[in-house]
């Protein structure tokens, strides 16, 4: 089945510590998208990429650190530096940047304690 | 940045229509009005989107004002597997999409 993957679906981390979220997808599509989400808020842009080896930053890219040397892979980590990462983390592709639909994955929610 | 303005929270019966506005009173002539719903726990799916005309495919209809500053998201019969938070969202020329808190939706038995 094609489709996005985001691994794992729950994570805790210790303070200080840098951590990576997987996210992954087969659907051959070119551009891919981080987001995160609080509680009862809507979903901020982190980072985009819109071709393999070539990413911008969104909204709230501070503390966040993202790669894309396959198509299917846009891994992101989030490092020490940022301030509040407890948060749900969703990761997107869609075929072309200016596709009208993008398609996300079931999202990895962080705990950082 | 266009916004978007939805009521926080509405309720339906189950297989009742349901119509959830949006306002965008500062829309650009060349931003797309997209919507996505969330389940609990889940990432978001895309639901409709359009520009000017009003907009139908299977899963609900998008009308949309003659002005453009507002647009109504229908489902036409309300399922209890349609309760989720649904983003009205515009999309500028930059792609970029701009999620608000949405309107979560509430389907009664």
């Amino acid at each position: 089945d094609g489709g996005i993957t985001q691994s794992p679906k729950y994570l805790f981390r210790k303070e200080g510590q840098n951590v990576t979220l997987s996210c992954e997808q087969n659907l051959n599509h070119d551009a891919m998208y981080w987001y995160r989400q609080d509680p009862g808020q809507g979903l901020r842009l982190i980072y985009y990429s819109q071709i393999v080896n070539d990413f911008q930053k969104g909204d709230i890219a501070e503390g966040y650190s993202v790669s894309r040397e396959k198509k299917e892979s846009f891994p992101l980590t989030v490092t020490s530096a940022q301030k509040n990462p407890t948060a749900f983390y969703l990761c997107a592709s869609s075929k072309l940047a200016d596709s009208y639909e993008q398609y996300f994955g079931p999202g990895t929610r962080l705990t950082v304690t | 940045d266009a916004k978007t303005t939805q009521p926080n929270s509405m309720e339906s019966n189950e297989e009742e229509p349901v119509h959830l506005p949006c306002n965008h009173s500062t829309i650009s002539g060349t931003d797309y009005i997209h919507w996505y719903r969330q389940l609990p726990s889940q990432g978001p799916e895309y639901v409709i989107h359009g520009l000017t005309s009003n907009v139908n495919n299977r899963m609900a209809s998008l009308a949309i004002a003659e002005d453009r500053k507002s647009s109504t998201l229908i489902l036409h019969r309300a399922t209890l597997r349609d309760a989720a938070v649904y983003y009205c969202i515009l999309r500028d020329n930059n792609n970029d999409m701009r999620f608000g808190a949405g309107t979560r939706l509430t389907v009664k038995p």
